[in-house]
């Protein structure tokens, strides 16, 4: 059971908007940023969104990330068939002084 | 170009020893935390370790704590990852991961390797 709670699926149509939720406590998320990775099959991770909202260089715009006291969304506009893969969210947590992450959620596209 | 290559996957009896290497390129190594994150076969991502730049500070997820070892070589520009006791629920491939900034609690993992397998099986 992962500390952070990712629903397992989400799926949409190209072009659609998409949201992928991560839930968390006020040691994680309350309290530290939270942040985004994406992982295409047999690849390895690669950060999608850090710092809550802030998108590494090379990130389309479509990515976009919030955070509201101890959830976070990520937000997938514009959705593309190479969108497809696992998204995971993950926060520094004070408590177990050590890095949690969600389970993970696998989009499909449509 | 930032490069992390890891390497030392291999299969392991239970109980047995391996150790992890992380050669980093590309960057100021000592100017930046390293972390190792896991990943068993069809499962999630778990963090297993961190270090910070200058090696001073360590952490441990609690699933490995007292039997894993983290390190680093600035000189070589080299992560490690001394893995004893090991158990079962330990395989997985390893992955290797540059934090943003160079103290902890980090901000992010922006660049990782490819990872390497780790089997411990009789």
């Amino acid at each position: 059971q992962s500390v952070l709670t990712q629903p397992p699926s989400a799926s949409g149509t190209p072009g659609q908007r998409v949201t992928i939720s991560c839930s968390g406590s006020s040691s994680n998320i309350g309290s530290n940023p939270l942040n985004w990775y994406h992982q295409l099959p047999g690849t390895a991770p690669k950060l999608l969104i850090y710092s809550n909202n802030q998108r590494p260089s090379g990130v389309p715009d479509r990515f976009s990330g919030s955070k509201s006291g101890t959830s976070a969304s990520l937000a997938i506009s514009g959705l593309q068939s190479e969108d497809e893969a696992d998204y995971y969210c993950a926060a520094w947590d004070d408590s177990l002084n050590g890095w949690v992450f969600g389970g993970g959620t696998k989009l499909t596209v449509l | 170009e930032v490069r992390v290559l890891e390497s030392g996957g291999d299969l392991a009896q239970p109980g047995g020893s391996l150790r992890l290497s992380c050669a980093a390129s590309g960057f100021t190594f000592t100017h930046h935390a390293m972390s190792w994150v896991r990943q068993a076969s069809g499962k999630g991502l778990e963090w297993v370790s961190a270090i910070s730049g200058g090696g001073g500070s360590t952490y441990y997820a609690d699933s490995v704590k007292g039997r894993f070892t983290i390190s680093r070589d600035n000189a070589k520009s080299t992560l490690y990852l001394q893995m004893n006791s090991l158990r079962a629920e330990d395989t997985a491939v390893y992955y290797c991961a540059k934090d943003l900034q160079m103290s902890y609690p980090g901000v992010a993992f922006d660049y990782w390797g490819q990872g390497t397998l780790v089997t411990v099986s009789s």
